[in-house]
């Protein structure tokens, strides 16, 4: 079974700085989708960015990049001139690239990130 | 284009009681899901659909039933609420994998808080 690993439960960054998430997972399936998700105390979970495991070339959306290590299994999530609107809990997500009952995304514990302003 | 949408957002129930929360799509996705989500625990996976008149259990079915009659509709029926259901609730959808077409993530409901006293 596959399974994800946050292993930061908190962390901070100072406003206009970088801050880096880390995550974790582990398969044996060679084709997959990996997702960050942003949960802001709204609840509401908004997509941040996605990587498809076959691809080598790291996902980029404006401020936000991963680190995509497929031969390390990692996954980590760069956010650049953090805002104070990025302070949320972050999630990542391991989802295959099969179909049926493979379509389950699974999640990792969640990294709740503050913005010192 | 309304996406997932929820109901109720907040509930209250004494142990004891059934309730169903309730959930739509209007994207013509073949994948549905339920998860709870607890404080440390990320979203865990209750029950999925991939397909009307198809539903599997997740990571933690018990207490929980689900079906799927129409592919817009997945509603969630606790049987007989406990203090251990207390957490907050979300629907999911998704097309589905391995169906050739690109996967964009999940699109989420905006959950549902439900307590049990």
């Amino acid at each position: 079974a596959q399974t994800v690993t946050q292993s930061q439960p908190e962390m901070s960054v100072q406003e206009a700085e970088t801050v880096t998430l880390s995550c974790t997972y582990d398969t044996s399936e060679s084709d997959y989708y990996l997702f960050w998700y942003k949960q802001p105390p709204s609840r509401q979970m908004i997509l941040v960015i996605r990587q498809e495991a076959y691809k080598q070339q790291n996902a980029t959306e404006n401020r936000f990049s991963v680190n995509f290590q497929k031969a390390a299994k990692s996954f980590s999530l760069k956010i650049s001139d953090s805002q104070l609107g990025d302070a949320a809990m972050y999630f990542c997500a391991y989802r295959s690239a099969y179909g049926g009952a493979t379509n389950k995304l699974i999640f990792g514990t969640g990294t709740l990130l503050a913005v010192q302003p | 284009n309304a996406g997932v949408t929820q109901t109720p957002k907040f509930q209250v129930l004494k142990t004891g009681q059934s309730m169903t929360l309730q959930c739509a799509q209007d994207m013509n996705h073949e994948y549905m899901s339920w998860y709870r989500q607890d404080p440390g625990m990320g979203l865990r996976l209750i029950h999925y659909s991939v397909g009307a008149g198809i539903t599997d259990q997740g990571e933690v079915p018990n207490g929980y039933n689900v079906s799927r009659s129409t592919t817009e509709d997945f509603p969630l029926r606790l049987l007989s609420a406990a203090p251990s259901q207390t957490s907050v609730y979300f629907c999911a959808s998704s097309y589905s994998s391995g169906t050739g077409g690109a996967i964009y993530g999940y699109t989420f409901g905006s959950g549902t808080r439900l307590t049990v006293v």
